[in-house]
């Protein structure tokens, strides 16, 4: 079945460590997106790829990092510089040109 | 710029009627969504409509969109106790191609 997943569910992180959220996708989308939601602010987009070597900041990129070497993989980096990551995280897809975007099931992490 | 203003919560009986809110400031837009989240889980596409129409129905929703006054609706007939959740307006354009999201509605039904 084709989908979108994201990996872990649950991740946990000591305060000052890099951590790395995993999302795959095989629908062949060209664009990928990450998405941070916190209780009542909706979701507020962090980096967006719209082809594979390349991909742009989005509204709160601070203290994160992505990557897009393959279509298929859109992983997210929370840096030690990101001074409030606990969230919940979205990765979504989507073809070109203002399409149905489809969504993970969302990574929480939490800062102990 | 763009942004997209939802109220934040409604709350309605069983088997009325609900209508979600949401205004938007960049009416160039080219795509308007509505997505449906329940507790832990990522976000379900319930119906969309392009910025040139004025109403979309599909079975239980209606949207209206009223591209005058930015002010897009999502009307769920007969609302259930499993249509509780949070529910996004969200619009895309034609440059980049990304979603911008309001904050979500949480709907809560009531038996």
């Amino acid at each position: 079945d084709g989908g979108i997943t994201q990996s872990p569910k649950y991740l946990f992180r000591k305060e000052g460590q890099n951590v790395t959220l995993s999302c795959e996708q095989n629908l062949n989308h060209d664009a990928m997106y990450w998405y941070r939601q916190d209780p009542g602010q909706g979701l507020r987009l962090i980096y967006y790829s719209q082809i594979v070597n390349d991909f742009q900041k989005g509204d709160i990129a601070e203290g994160y990092s992505v990557s897009r070497e393959k279509k298929e993989s859109f992983p997210l980096t929370v840096t030690s510089a990101q001074k409030n990551p606990t969230a919940f995280y979205l990765c979504a897809s989507n073809e070109q040109l203002n399409t149905e975007a489809f969504f993970g099931q969302g990574t929480r992490l939490t800062v102990v | 710029g763009e942004d997209v203003e939802q109220s934040l919560f409604l709350s309605v009986r069983e088997g009325d009627s609900s209508v979600i809110n949401c205004t938007y400031t960049d009416s160039s837009s080219t795509y308007l969504y509505w997505y449906k989240q329940e507790p832990g889980a990522g976000l379900q596409l319930l119906t969309y409509i392009f910025s040139n129409m004025d109403m979309k129905q599909d079975q239980r929703l209606t949207v209206l969109l009223n591209k005058k006054d930015k002010h897009l609706s999502l009307r769920i007939a007969d609302t259930q106790t499993g249509d509780s959740a949070i529910y996004f307006c969200a619009e895309s354009f034609l440059q980049g191609g990304k979603l911008i999201f309001g904050q979500g509605t949480e709907l809560s039904v009531k038996p």
